[in-house]
């Protein structure tokens, strides 16, 4: 199985200041056919389900603010939320569907500082 | 729009089958793979499995021997069976939507496992 780990466990960023979130995964999830990372990002607020914010790494879902961006290749991946905001409160996942079984970080509670 | 909506009982007796179904509205369960995920209280994520419409299923080995995922094209519904459960598989059970990365999920159902 692909190992997924983010760092930190939890971050307090103060509103309108950047917060970063790393995802380390134990194999390269970069598909040499299409040059694609097979990794997503999800955000979980509080007594929701998690909702997908980015795919193939650095592409924003639609409807997603701007203002969430995604880098990375092979194995190191980030997420980047530029200008946070109250109502980004949440829980944020990595996830890898470059194979079997599919794998998710243990999570990022982001908080206002 | 596309929805999706997990039911089925809340609380399951350990050693029992766990049995879940999702329905789907907006979209035809034949044009996309549907899987199930779980995460346990205050825990993270867990992919468990999925199915293709044709049938066709891939599962978390973790839990392969005990999983089974089902698809109703006339009810346009998804169905999970998870046996010989413990107090380990309680949690909040999701169904979602995916090609690749999963884009639409439910609200969750919390299943509590205990006598």
């Amino acid at each position: 199985d692909i190992v997924m780990t983010q760092s930190p466990d939890s971050l307090a960023v103060s509103l309108g200041e950047r917060a970063t979130i790393n995802c380390k995964s134990s194999q390269r999830v970069l598909t040499s056919s299409n040059n694609q990372n097979y990794l997503a990002w999800y955000q979980q607020k509080p007594g929701q389900s998690p909702s997908l914010l980015i795919y193939r790494a650095s592409t924003r879902e639609s409807g997603v603010p701007d203002r969430f961006s995604g880098s990375g290749s092979g194995t190191d991946f980030t997420l980047t939320i530029s200008s946070l905001q109250a109502e980004d409160v949440a829980v944020y996942y990595c996830q890898q569907y470059y194979s079997s079984p599919w794998t998710f970080g243990q999570g990022t509670k982001v908080e206002i500082k | 729009q596309v929805q999706l909506q997990e039911s089925g009982p809340g609380l399951v007796k350990p050693s029992e089958t766990l049995s879940l179904t999702c329905t789907v509205s907006g979209v035809s369960i034949t044009t996309y793979y549907w899987s199930w995920i779980r995460q346990s209280p205050g825990k993270g994520l867990e992919w468990i499995g999925y199915i293709y419409y044709t049938g066709s299923t891939d599962y978390n080995p973790s839990l392969n021997s005990r999983v089974t995922i089902s698809a109703d094209m006339s009810k346009n519904q998804i169905s999970l069976k998870l046996s010989s459960v413990t107090a380990a598989d309680t949690a909040v059970y999701y169904c979602a939507r995916h090609g690749s990365y999963l884009d639409y999920w439910g609200q969750g159902t919390l299943v509590t496992v205990s006598s």
